[in-house]
């Protein structure tokens, strides 16, 4: 089983649509969570970090349920601009440092 | 401007080659890694770094070397060793913000060896 497991779609919606994607992950010592937007061909971006109270930026909402160790993005007004992958990432702090483990992503189409 | 450059964007090599990536941040970060990416895949750590003059093996070390002689600095070395190079190449670096660590992306090395 992977560590964090994301559908990797492609997700195909019109714009103006909301779209939501899930994330699980294994380990429940996992401390942080983050969502990273990637274009093509170039670096990850951070999206938004994700708190246990769920976090709003703008069309962007972030929940994560830590007793189902499930994550989860939601873009309303879906923009042509957001078409990209967006990967869920996991974070572990130990004496090794702040670990990051990766989702393989879940690339998002959106259509005019 | 605050960021973190890699070079060259694109590297392109013959087996038996050894190669080095740069990184370097001006965001005063202490922890800095380095991750592969292969198409379709997640990104899998290759090494870390916590402060200067230390570092540690990631998952995927094998055929790789690093140095931290500097804050700034955390140069990737593909050696020969490497059975599979050809892939893209993303150095971080990471800060304490607000309730967890974030780590901030370079743009990424694309090495192609043949």
């Amino acid at each position: 089983r992977k560590e964090v497991e994301q559908d990797p779609g492609p997700f195909n919606v019109p714009e103006g649509a909301t779209v939501a994607f899930n994330c699980t992950y294994s380990n429940s010592a996992s401390q942080s969570f983050f969502w990273y937007r990637q274009d093509c061909r170039k670096e990850p971006k951070l999206l938004m970090s994700v708190y246990s109270s769920g976090n709003e930026d703008g069309r962007f909402t972030a929940q994560l349920n830590r007793a189902s160790q499930y994550i989860s993005l939601l873009i309303r007004d879906s923009k042509l601009s957001d078409s990209a992958t967006y990967l869920c990432v996991v974070g572990l702090l130990n004496n090794a440092g702040n670990m990051l483990t990766f989702g393989g992503g879940t690339r998002l189409m959106v259509k005019p | 401007d605050g960021g973190i450059t890699q070079s060259p964007k694109y590297l392109f090599r013959k087996e038996g080659q050894n190669v080095t990536l740069s990184c370097e941040q001006n965001l005063n970060h202490d922890a800095m890694y380095w991750y592969r990416q292969d198409p379709g895949q997640g990104l899998r750590l290759i090494y870390y770094s916590q402060i200067v003059n230390d570092f540690q093996k990631g998952d995927i070390a094998e055929g790789y070397s690093v140095s931290r002689e500097k804050k700034e600095s955390f140069p990737l070395t593909v050696t020969s060793a490497q059975k599979n190079p050809t892939a893209f190449y993303l150095c971080a670096s990471s800060t304490y913000r607000d309730r967890g660590y974030e780590q901030y992306f370079g743009p990424g090395t694309r090495l192609t060896v043949t």
